[in-house]
Formats: structure tokens, C-alpha cells, sequence
């Protein structure tokens, strides 16, 4: 069946331009995550997700950020007013239940903010 | 808070060495431990999984064991293949959030390049 997919794969955006990163998760999953993986850097939590419920935003770096999921399937992460620190790899995942369950990663939107 | 400090690359071998990425973590409550592989120009894939002390994950040929009492997860492959060469990170989720938000908390990440 089909994975996680992201979209666009990659986005030039000049800074204080507004974006917005789409994640389709496998359908049927519960929880949906969104991560933050700077250059060289391994992924850091951004925002939680059981169906339409943000349970945990404790990552978002600021209010800059801001993340959705309306009904319960595709998620879209905003950035406003966007920064060179905003650079990174942006990974979505999903999984079955939020308990003992493997997230899958879709391939990643590979933001550059010039 | 929750961190995992991974052995820094990149790491250099050659086809049928053996393998050892050391990974040691923090947790304040009862971790599942994680290794994810990253090959290139795919996403994140888990490699394998150890929920409780003294368990053993294996897939493909790597293995980690769970020493809760040196706080590590290393992974070892016995004879490494060119297709082997990949980013390996080693992960921790923290059950110690009582709604069960199983976020992974992620290490540096090890480059591994398999020289024939």
C-alpha cells in the first residue's frame, strides 16, 4: 500500500514569505507526527497528532509555526514570516495508535529560506 | 529531559567488517529503544526495536540488545555489505507521558559508507 507522502518535495521560500508543508499519512493511522531535522542534525519533535487532536505542540519553535490536521487525515504544517534559521528538513509520520506502534516517515519537504 | 548521545561518523569499512555504533541514552521513564536507518535518497525506515530491558532487536542481520544498566542500545552487524552504507540514528521514545505520546527523540546520526 502507499506510505507517507509530503508535499512539495522541496520549497525555495525568500524570507518572511508564508509556507505550507502537506503530509498524507497511510491511511487508517491514528497519530500523526510532524519533525524538524536540521543539516547534519538528527530530527527533533515538533507536534502530536491522535486524529484531529493536537495533543502536544511542546516543539514548535514559535508562534510562527503551526500545524493542522481538520479531519483526522491530512496534516499541513505553516510557517509565517518565514527565517533562515527556518531552513531544514521538514518529516512527517504517522502510525496506527500513539502506544507501541511504528511510526513511519514519509521522504521529508527540504525547506530553504534565503 | 530525554536524550540520545550516538557515536559521531562518518565511519569507513570495508565489505565484511564488523559493526558496532555505540548509542547511550537519558530517559526519565521507561524508554522504548529505536534504531532507524536512512539510505539514501529514501526517508527514514526503522531498522529495529527493543521495548524493555534485556530485549533484543534484529533485522537484516543487526542486531542491539537493551542494557538498562549502562543506559545503551548498541548496534552490531557481524559482516557488513556495500548495501549496508546508509545513516543510522538511534531513537528513544519515553512512555512516561500518560496519554501515550510516543514521540521519538533522536540521535546525531552515524554516516556508515561500505567500501567494496
Amino acid at each position: 500500500g502507499a506510505g507517507v507522502s509530503q508535499s512539495p518535495r522541496y520549497k525555495v521560500a525568500k524570507r518572511g514569505q508564508d509556507v505550507a508543508l502537506r503530509c498524507d499519512p497511510i491511511s487508517g493511522h491514528v497519530s500523526l507526527f510532524w519533525y524538524q531535522q536540521a543539516l547534519g542534525q538528527g530530527p527533533e519533535f515538533l507536534t502530536y497528532f491522535q486524529n484531529e487532536a493536537q495533543l502536544d505542540k511542546s516543539g514548535l519553535p514559535s508562534d510562527r509555526f503551526f500545524a493542522e490536521r481538520p479531519e483526522g487525515s491530512v496534516s499541513t504544517l505553516k510557517i509565517q514570516r518565514t527565517q533562515q534559521e527556518d531552513s531544514a528538513v521538514y518529516l512527517c509520520a504517522s502510525s496506527l495508535a500513539s502506544l507501541g506502534n511504528t511510526q513511519y516517515f514519509g521522504p521529508g519537504t527540504r525547506l530553504t529560506v534565503l | 529531559g530525554d536524550s540520545v548521545t550516538q557515536m559521531e561518523g562518518p565511519v569507513t569499512l570495508s565489505e565484511e567488517a564488523c559493526l558496532t555504533i555505540n548509542c547511550t541514552y537519558t530517559a526519565t521513564g521507561y524508554p522504548s529503544l529505536f534504531w532507524y536507518v536512512q539510505y539514501p535518497g529514501e526517508g527514514l525506515q526503522l531498522l529495529l526495536k527493543a521495548t524493555k530491558a534485556d530485549d533484543k532487536g534484529s533485522n537484516k542481520g543487526f542486531e542491539a540488545t537493551y542494557r538498562k544498566e549502562t543506559t545503551s542500545f548498541h548496534l552490531e552487524k557481524g559482516s557488513v555489505q556495500v548495501s549496508d552504507s546508509a545513516v543510522y540514528f538511534c531513537a528513544l521514545s519515553d512512555r512516561w507521558y500518560g496519554f501515550g505520546n510516543e514521540k521519538l527523540t533522536f540521535g546525531t546520526g552515524t554516516r556508515l559508507t561500505i567500501i567494496p
